[in-house]
């Protein structure tokens, strides 16, 4: 059965990095591409980007430019997404999903706080 | 880019009742219009696709219709268990942008 299985959650400081994994299992790896996809407490779902599994191409949100950073690893079919220059606003839970067209399985989502 | 908009912005009604949300977007995106049933703290699920082709395993009382730039999903008989909070979203070109989102409760 298809599984995407996170990373665990991340308390980081302002202006610190973090890099949140995403492993891929019972599908072709590079079939596929993984989107990422964040919500912020008691927010609504907002797109952060994609990244295609088969050669690394990627599509990043015009406010995350520069900030985001998306690969994978197709010999452990993991994707990993790092977010740069964080701030009290990237607090959210993130979420990545196996897409061709729209995601359809999610992994469980990782909560990224954000405080000094 | 293209903004994604829904309607109503929450909504109560009885079991049984039929409901009906609404998502506009800004440009015609064809059919590339999928839509999420998310449930308090839990993960996102896809309800339907290419705008009216229902996921595996989804309750046929769930559908989903237009093309272009408006489209709506339907419950034909509301059940408690659909108490949740739906988003529409583009998938056509990116950005694929969501919807802000139907909080749909029980009267």
């Amino acid at each position: 059965q298809v599984q995407l299985v996170q990373s665990g959650a991340e308390v980081k400081k302002p202006g610190a990095s973090v890099k949140v994994s995403c492993k891929a299992s019972g599908y072709t790896f590079t079939s596929y591409g993984i989107s990422w996809v964040r919500q912020a407490p008691g927010q609504g779902l907002e797109w952060m980007g994609w990244i295609s599994a088969y050669n690394g191409n990627t599509n990043y949100a015009q406010k995350l430019q520069g900030r985001v950073t998306m690969t994978t690893d197709t010999s452990t079919s993991t994707a990993y997404m790092e977010l740069r220059s964080l701030r009290s606003d990237d607090t959210a839970v993130y979420y990545c999903a196996r897409s061709y067209g729209a995601p359809d399985y999610w992994g469980q989502g990782t909560l990224v706080t954000v405080s000094s | 880019d293209i903004q994604m908009t829904q309607s109503p912005s929450s909504l109560s009604a009885s079991v049984g009742d039929r409901v009906t949300i609404t998502c506009r977007a800004s440009q015609g995106i064809s059919n590339y219009l999928a839509w999420y049933q998310q449930k308090p703290g839990k993960v996102p699920k896809l309800l339907i696709y290419a705008a009216s082709t229902l996921q595996s395993g989804v309750p046929s009382r769930f559908s989903g219709s237009g093309s272009g730039t408006d489209f709506t999903l339907t419950i034909s008989s509301l059940q408690p268990e659909d108490v949740a909070t739906y988003y529409c979203q583009k998938y056509n070109s990116a950005p694929f942008t969501f919807g802000p989102g139907t909080k749909v409760d029980i009267k």
